[in-house]
């Protein structure tokens, strides 16, 4: 089955850190553009950052850039969003998701079920 | 940034009806246009992307149309499974995300 699979979501201090992973299954991750996109409790979504098949371009959503690093490990068919700085905002559940590309444009075709982040003294 | 409208908000139905979501973006943002479907505890489903092209897979009961800043998503027919938020997702430029319609079958 083709499926994107996250973790790491945890309970942290604001000013702590996490790691998500999001594992993908039934398909190669390697030729794709990935992407990372939050929902809070109870409202939108709200894409957070993306990183090119080639690693090359990475691109972040104001409210993170500085504190989030999106990256990849194509050989284990992995991405990974290291949240450093956590702030209560951050609190969300966090989506990986497959990013279809038609330069500069670019959508999703392929989401993971979420892991949640929370993020509280 | 551009801003992404839906309405209704929430919507009930019955089965068989045919519903229609309107989807209005502050500027034109040609046909760059998504529509996802999502269902509680779950990741949003592709339904329909360059506004009126539905996505392998998705039923032939979901369609798209609308250019410019004025988008429309119907379903035909409307069935238990379809219970769900619809949200619209512009990618003209940057991302933005509509704020949802939550469709509920009476």
């Amino acid at each position: 089955e083709v499926q994107l699979v996250e973790s790491g979501g945890d309970l942290a201090q604001p000013g702590g850190s996490l790691r998500l992973s999001c594992v993908a299954s039934g398909f190669t991750l390697s030729p794709y553009t990935m992407t990372w996109v939050r929902q809070a409790p109870g409202k939108g979504l709200e894409w957070v950052s993306f990183i090119s098949d080639s690693d090359r371009t990475v691109f972040y959503a104001d409210s993170v850039r500085g504190r989030f690093t999106i990256s990849r490990d194509n050989a284990k068919n992995s991405l990974y969003l290291q949240m450093n700085s956590l702030r209560a905002e951050d609190t969300a559940v966090y989506f990986c998701a497959r990013a279809v590309v038609t330069a500069p444009h670019w959508y999703f075709d392929l989401w993971g079920r979420g892991s949640l982040v929370t993020v509280s003294s | 940034d551009i801003q992404m409208t839906q309405s209704p908000s929430t919507l009930s139905a019955s089965l068989g009806d045919r519903v229609t979501i309107t989807c209005r973006a502050s500027e034109s943002i040609a046909n760059w246009l998504a529509w996802y479907q999502q269902k509680p505890g779950k990741g949003p489903k592709l339904l329909i992307y360059e506004a009126s092209t539905l996505q392998s897979g998705v039923s032939s009961r979901f369609s798209g149309s609308g250019s410019g800043t004025e988008f429309t998503l119907t379903i035909s027919s409307l069935q238990p499974d379809d219970s769900a938020t619809y949200f619209c997702q512009q990618y003209h430029s940057y991302r933005t995300f509509g704020p949802g319609t939550k469709l509920e079958i009476k």
